[in-house]
């Protein structure tokens, strides 16, 4: 049964970057799923922050629009983990921050890409920007 | 994107009742998915469109729609799904959430 398991600092300063990881046990990442990303701002819904799917040593990655400009989701398949690096941050970017694993989507092209239907979660870790 | 609106955001209830939420989209949507979250343990996937429920999820779980209306029924309410309920639609990028239903012990 695959688990995984979001690390990373609880306090980043306005303005810097935001990493977090996300250990994957049970399964390994680079076998037929995707990998993402999910927030949850303190008294709010859930947004979605963007996916990766590892096969053959490339990446498919998909990001959500509002923060594609800040935002990079990269994978370590030697450790089977996946990151999330969000740059610049600002208050707004305190949020429960969620690392799920996501059955693929077939594109136009018959590419498999970052699915949409987000099968098994993190129990999530706060992150708040604050100086 | 996609708006997914959500009602009631809360709602009281207890153990053995019939409870219904609903979830709106903003436009036609084909897949809709629906999620738990529990506090202090991971989100969970409950179910997919209309015939898709996870594994291990439990038949009290079950959907219905009407052109742009979703709705997640629990047939009987037990103690463990007292947490709050999200729906989520598959069909655009970026995917887009419901804000979320409350569902509290009455």
């Amino acid at each position: 049964q695959v688990q995984l398991q979001e690390s990373g600092p609880g306090l980043v300063k306005p303005s810097e970057t935001l990493s977090v990881t996300c250990g994957v046990s049970g399964y390994l990442i680079s076998y037929g799923y995707s990998w993402g990303w999910i927030r949850q701002p303190p008294g709010k819904g859930l947004e979605w922050i963007g996916g990766i799917y590892h096969s053959g040593g490339s990446s498919s990655t998909s990001y959500n629009p509002s923060l594609k400009s800040r935002v990079a989701i990269s994978v370590d398949t030697s450790m089977n983990q996946f990151f999330l690096r969000l740059t610049s941050v600002t208050a707004a970017d305190t949020a429960v921050y969620y690392c799920v694993r996501a059955p693929l989507r077939v594109n136009d092209d018959g590419d498999g890409v970052p699915g949409f239907r987000f099968d098994d979660w993190g129990r999530g870790i706060l992150v708040t920007v604050s100086s | 994107d996609i708006q997914m609106t959500q009602s009631p955001s809360s709602l009281s209830a207890s153990v053995g009742d019939r409870v219904t939420i609903t979830c709106r989209a903003s436009q036609t949507v084909i897949t809709l998915n629906w999620y738990r979250l529990r506090p202090g343990k991971a989100p969970e996937f409950l179910i997919s469109g209309a015939f898709t429920l996870r594994s291990g999820v439990a038949s009290r779980f079950s959907t219905s729609e009407s052109g742009t209306d979703f709705t997640l029924t629990l047939s009987s309410v037990q103690p463990e799904d007292f947490a709050t309920y999200f729906c989520q639609q598959t069909d655009t990028t970026p995917p887009t959430f419901g804000q979320g239903t409350r569902l509290e012990i009455k």
